[in-house]
């Protein structure tokens, strides 16, 4: 079954420690992007990858790092994770840029504490 | 920089209604605008995607429109059923660099039995 699978689905932590949420997709996908939501703010990118060893920062990258090593993974690193990054993060992934749909994966839901 | 508006935040219709959602962006420059359908707690589940150069798409009881220049975007909805209650986004992916999809933050629909 073509998907976008995200680890783990809930992840509680204490500020400061190392985090890494995994995202990986099956459809050899050129593209890939990182998003986290908030209430009244919406989906908001924090990285995203169009090819392997090539990525670039979305709108909120702060506090954020990621790698694109091989196509299909693209992990979200948390080097020291605040209280204010406590939101729902989501993966997704698409064949190209111009015509076809972003597939998500079911999202990680962090709390940083 | 572009921006999108969902109107209304949210919306409760009794079972059987036609409903549209809007969606409106200010930057024209897009490759493609995407309906999404969110459930509580829940991944996004792509509903449509138009083209730049489409006008409208359909998928069963779902139709969405597009008029580029004005910058706006239709969801419509026939013979809603409760099954339909959910958070519906729209989302635009922007020319000019990167790979930048921009949300709107979502219309809450509640159809009531």
């Amino acid at each position: 079954e073509a998907q976008v699978t995200q680890n783990p689905r809930y992840l509680i932590t204490v500020t400061g420690k190392k985090l890494t949420v995994t995202c990986s997709q099956n459809m050899n996908h050129e593209y890939m992007s990182w998003y986290r939501q908030d209430p009244g703010l919406g989906l908001r990118q924090i990285y995203y990858s169009m090819n392997v060893e090539v990525t670039d920062k979305g709108d909120v990258p702060e506090g954020y790092k990621v790698s694109r090593k091989e196509k299909r993974n693209f992990p979200l690193i948390l080097e020291s994770p605040s209280p204010n990054q406590t939101s729902l993060y989501f993966c997704a992934s698409t064949v190209g840029q111009r015509y076809s749909p972003l597939h998500f994966g079911n999202g990680t839901r962090l709390t940083v504490t | 920089k572009q921006e999108v508006t969902q109107i209304p935040a949210a919306l409760s219709v009794p079972e059987g209604e036609n409903l549209v959602l809007n969606c409106s962006f200010t930057d024209s420059a897009i490759y493609n605008l995407q309906w999404f359908r969110q459930d509580p707690g829940k991944g996004l589940t792509s509903l449509l995607l138009i083209q730049s150069s489409q006008r409208e798409q359909t998928s069963g009881r779902l139709n969405a429109s597009l008029d580029k220049s004005s910058g706006r975007s239709t969801l419509y909805i026939a013979a809603s059923q409760p099954g339909d209650s959910a958070t519906y986004l729209c989302a635009v992916r922007r020319k000019g660099g990167g790979f930048k999809t921009i949300f709107g933050a979502g219309t809450r629909l509640f159809v009531k039995a």
